[in-house]
């Protein structure tokens, strides 16, 4: 089973700063999926990423979300301007075929303070 | 729109005793569906995935259409099967994301 590490691991920001959340290291996919789990909450899918383009997303992933795979191989997810609702885990997915399911990212929590 | 419901947030159960959560979708195509466990501090790990019919750590699940479930069952529960566990619909008409229950969490007592 493919790894798919997430760094950083825990992440606390002041309100309003960007966050850069990374999904290293991944090779030969083509997608890639970004969800999210607020505290006590169910885990919510903000975005899909195919081919480098965002295939589909959320009404969570609004204009201040954005997709990047900058080298060809890391995924990072940004946040331009956090906001303390914003707290939760990311997790990061790659397809393992289909009706395989997923292999999820270690994820990484986000604390908006 | 596809949805999954999990209608207990919490399950205790005595070791050795059988638990079953339950999991009921709506989805206007054929269903793919899976149940993922997160165990304390880990990451989402697939435990079950409809179409393979496997049994994964004593743990089975079928698929009722006519009933819209797909129930998560094992006959003996152990405690290191306590944990929260997911079940989750793929939408194959949506680039295959997951949709997930609330989750129900498991606890087996000694």
């Amino acid at each position: 089973e493919p790894e798919v590490t997430q760094t950083p691991s825990h992440q606390v920001t002041q309100m309003g700063q960007e966050v850069i959340l990374r999904c290293v290291p991944i090779s030969n996919h083509l997608y890639f999926y970004w969800y999210r789990q607020i505290l006590g909450q169910k885990v919510e899918f903000l975005v899909s990423f195919y081919n480098n383009e965002i295939s589909e997303k959320s009404e969570i992933f609004d204009d201040q979300f954005s997709v990047e795979r900058p080298d060809g191989s890391n995924f990072t997810l940004k946040i331009r301007s956090t906001k303390l609702e914003d707290s939760a885990m990311y997790f990061c997915a790659i397809p393992k075929g289909w009706g395989r399911g997923y292999t999820f990212g270690s994820g990484t929590r986000l604390t908006v303070v | 729109a596809q949805r999954v419901t999990q209608p207990e947030k919490l399950l205790s159960v005595f070791k050795g005793a059988p638990v079953e959560l339950k999991c009921n979708y709506s989805y206007s195509g054929s269903p793919e569906l899976f149940w993922y466990v997160q165990y304390s501090r880990q990451r989402l790990q697939l435990l079950l995935r409809h179409i393979s019919r496997e049994s994964i750590k004593g743990f089975t699940a079928d698929l009722n259409k006519g009933e819209t479930s797909f129930h998560l069952k094992k006959p003996f529960a152990q405690e290191e099967d306590s944990a929260m566990y997911y079940c989750a619909l793929s939408d194959q008409a949506a680039g295959n994301k997951l949709t997930f229950g609330g989750g129900t969490r498991v606890l087996v007592k000694p």
